[in-house]
């Protein structure tokens, strides 16, 4: 169990560009999600893959944000046109199974600072 | 739509005292509840769960019960270590229109003194 793995740590781009940014979940999850945290509060859901079909997506989430999860293993994020308002931190998790009584793992996380 | 509701922090408190950090949530369905935690300079990790009412779930002297006919999920500790300073993110899992989706609540950070 290697734990599940971002990048990069930390982007730093201009506003308007575009970002991409990866996640490896643990090698036996089917399930993949994708929060965005902002500081003192909780993370907030964004989207979720059980292998490669998205499932779930927030309504907040604008038509600029689109996730990918191929072949059901590694998941993309990426953010075009990015604004100010983008600056936070996404988190990546992953679980087994297929309820929803399984805990997350949690990835550090992917640092976006908009400029 | 769900939600979750934690008391606000920051909790101040000395070492071996009683911790309560409060959670109430609104759910449609029946959700799964969890308390996560976040340890300075770490990622978020599991710290207990509990999935229909009335279960209590427990790890490392904490507890938390199920209670459905209040929507409560209180996190209780009955002698905190400075070590157990955190943030603490109550949340639940619920089935949305196509999987399931997880709602986390602000998180309350606490702080032990020796």
């Amino acid at each position: 169990d290697t734990g599940v793995s971002q990048d990069p740590r930390h982007k730093i781009t201009k506003r308007g560009q575009n970002v991409t940014f990866r996640c490896d979940p643990i090698s036996e999850h089917n399930r993949l999600y994708w929060y965005r945290q902002t500081l003192g509060q909780g993370p907030e859901f964004l989207t979720y893959f059980q292998n490669e079909a998205q499932l779930e997506k927030s309504r907040l989430l604008s038509d600029r944000f689109s996730a990918e999860r191929p072949k059901g293993s590694f998941s993309t994020l990426e953010i075009q046109r990015t604004e100010q308002g983008d600056s936070a931190m996404y988190l990546c998790a992953s679980s087994a199974g297929d309820r929803g009584n399984q805990p997350q793992h949690f990835g550090d996380g992917t640092r976006l600072s908009i400029l | 739509g769900n939600s979750v509701t934690q008391m606000e922090g920051p909790v101040t408190l000395s070492e071996e005292a009683f911790l309560t950090i409060n959670c109430t949530y609104t759910a449609t369905g029946y959700p799964s509840l969890f308390w996560y935690v976040q340890y300075p300079g770490e990622g978020l990790q599991l710290l207990l769960k509990a999935t229909k009412a009335d279960d209590k779930g427990s790890n490392k002297g904490f507890e938390a019960t199920y209670r459905k006919e209040t929507t409560s999920f209180h996190l209780e500790k009955g002698s905190v270590q400075v070590s157990d300073s955190a943030v603490y993110f109550c949340a639940l899992s619920d089935r949305g229109t196509g999987g399931f989706k997880t709602i986390f609540g602000a998180g309350t950070r606490l702080f032990v003194k020796a």
